[in-house]
């Protein structure tokens, strides 16, 4: 069992939509990274957060540390907002190596 | 201005070849990675440098060998491919010690015959 999951693997849904990922670890951490990876294989870092819940734009992330889960939603979803959402959980002394999910595959359709 | 650059974008090359991918931070960080991506997507830390020293080396085989001439550079020197090794490549960076966010390079796509 990874050590971090993530539902859904796959998530279509029609513009305008309010999306939601899932994140689930099992191990104690420092943080909780959310990343998005363009369908020409990009990464970028959206989140970064220990704890509570951090926004931008039309993104929101929560973290609650005793459940170890953590959501990333979309409000207002678009076809740009299609890509890879990747979860990855950072280890309780800081500075250590991401431990990734699996990936969510989210498409958007206009 | 490129914060994360790598070198090549794009390697293909025949089995037991020796090959090294590049990575520049022009961000000033202390720390940087190798991440390898899978055929199923899935990333996988390989190394971590801070201040051109090793502190992440991820029982990865002997054939790739990270070398950190400068804190801004990390590059992956691979010998005597094998098939197994295709996969993506992404070099990161981040800000000193501690939690920080993790900036990406484009990713290298290394192709092994």
């Amino acid at each position: 069992k990874n050590e971090v999951e993530q539902s859904p693997q796959n998530l279509t849904a029609q513009e305008g939509e309010f999306i939601t990922i899932n994140c689930s670890y099992s191990v104690g951490i420092s943080a909780l990274h959310w990343l998005q990876q363009h369908p020409g294989g990009g990464i970028v870092s959206l989140f970064m957060l220990s704890s509570g819940k951090k926004k931008h734009g039309r993104l929101i992330a929560t973290i609650n540390i005793q459940e170890k889960h953590s959501s990333l939603h979309i409000t207002a979803s678009h076809p740009r907002d299609s890509a890879v959402y990747i979860c990855a959980v950072e280890g309780v002394f800081g500075n250590e190596k991401l431990t990734f999910g699996t990936g969510t595959r989210l498409t958007i359709i206009p | 201005d490129t914060a994360v650059s790598q070198t090549p974008k794009y390697l293909v090359t025949q089995m037991g070849n020796d090959k090294s991918i590049k990575c520049e931070q022009n961000l000033g960080h202390d720390t940087m990675y190798w991440y390898k991506q899978d055929s199923k997507k899935f990333l996988k830390i390989m190394f971590s440098y801070n201040n051109k020293e090793l502190i992440i080396n991820e029982t990865v085989p002997n054939r790739f060998s990270p070398k950190s001439p400068d804190k801004a550079h990390l590059n992956l020197h691979i010998n005597s491919l094998e098939l197994g090794d295709s996969a993506v490549y992404f070099c990161a960076s981040s800000q000193g010690a501690g939690v920080n966010e993790q900036f990406f390079g484009p990713g290298t796509r290394l192709t092994v015959l």
